[in-house]
């Protein structure tokens, strides 16, 4: 099975920061990665699929990046309706979805 | 509007079953792969099950042989039957669309229902 490594855990910022969030794969997993945002009580949504394609209607300020084992989400310039975990999730072809441990975003 | 709501969660004793439904709006759900996502109380997501538009299941290890997934093509409605129930096996059920040109990310999820079990 391929395991996924989402660093960091949990993650402190101030308004307008850039904040950089970043998963592993223990295998390569091509593009096959997608970040999703989930607030609390609410269900996840999604962000970026394929590493790098933003979701219709989710706003410019956040991108992804990366193939192969290692990818990157950013967030370019933190704002307060930001707060909230993020999760990376692979796809491989067994098949099986996997997500990360979740990185739980707030403000400073 | 593409809309997902799940109805079925509640409080069971480990060992009994539960079935839990996703009706969906605005799309067909025997066109696309559907798939059931949990999370336990301040964990998070596990993916436990999806069926393909052509009928084939797969599940996760942790319920296999235990949740069946399925589908009412004339209701237009996701299934997962949950069987031999335990502590562990508690958590928001989500049902999601699979999107993707090889359905590889969930686009559209449910609001979610909870399944409590416990004696």
């Amino acid at each position: 099975d391929i395991q996924m490594t989402q660093s960091p855990s949990s993650l402190s910022a101030s308004v307008g920061d850039r904040v950089t969030i970043t998963c592993q794969a223990s295998q390569d997993i091509s593009n096959y990665l997608n970040w999703y945002q989930q607030k609390p009580g609410k269900a996840p949504k999604l962000l970026i699929y394929d590493a790098s394609n933003l979701e219709t209607g989710v706003p410019s300020r956040f991108s992804g990046s990366g193939s192969g084992t290692d990818f990157t989400f950013t967030i370019s310039s933190l704002q307060p309706e930001d707060i909230a975990t993020y999760y990376c999730q692979q796809y491989d072809n067994l098949p099986g979805y996997t997500f990360g441990q979740g990185t739980k975003l707030e403000i400073k | 509007e593409v809309q997902l709501v799940e109805t079925g969660g509640g409080l069971i004793q480990p060992g009994g079953s539960l079935r839990l439904s996703c009706a969906a709006s605005g799309f067909t759900v025997s066109s696309n792969y559907m798939s059931w996502v949990r999370q336990a109380p301040g964990k998070g997501l596990e993916w436990v099950s999806v069926i393909y538009s052509g009928g084939s299941t797969y599940y996760a290890d942790s319920v296999k042989g235990r949740f069946t997934i399925s589908r009412d093509n004339s209701k237009n409605t996701l299934y997962l039957q949950m069987n031999s129930l335990r502590a562990e096996d508690t958590a928001v059920y989500y049902c999601a669309r699979v999107g993707g040109l090889v359905a590889t990310y969930f686009d559209y999820w449910g609001q979610g229902t909870l399944v409590t079990v416990s004696s």
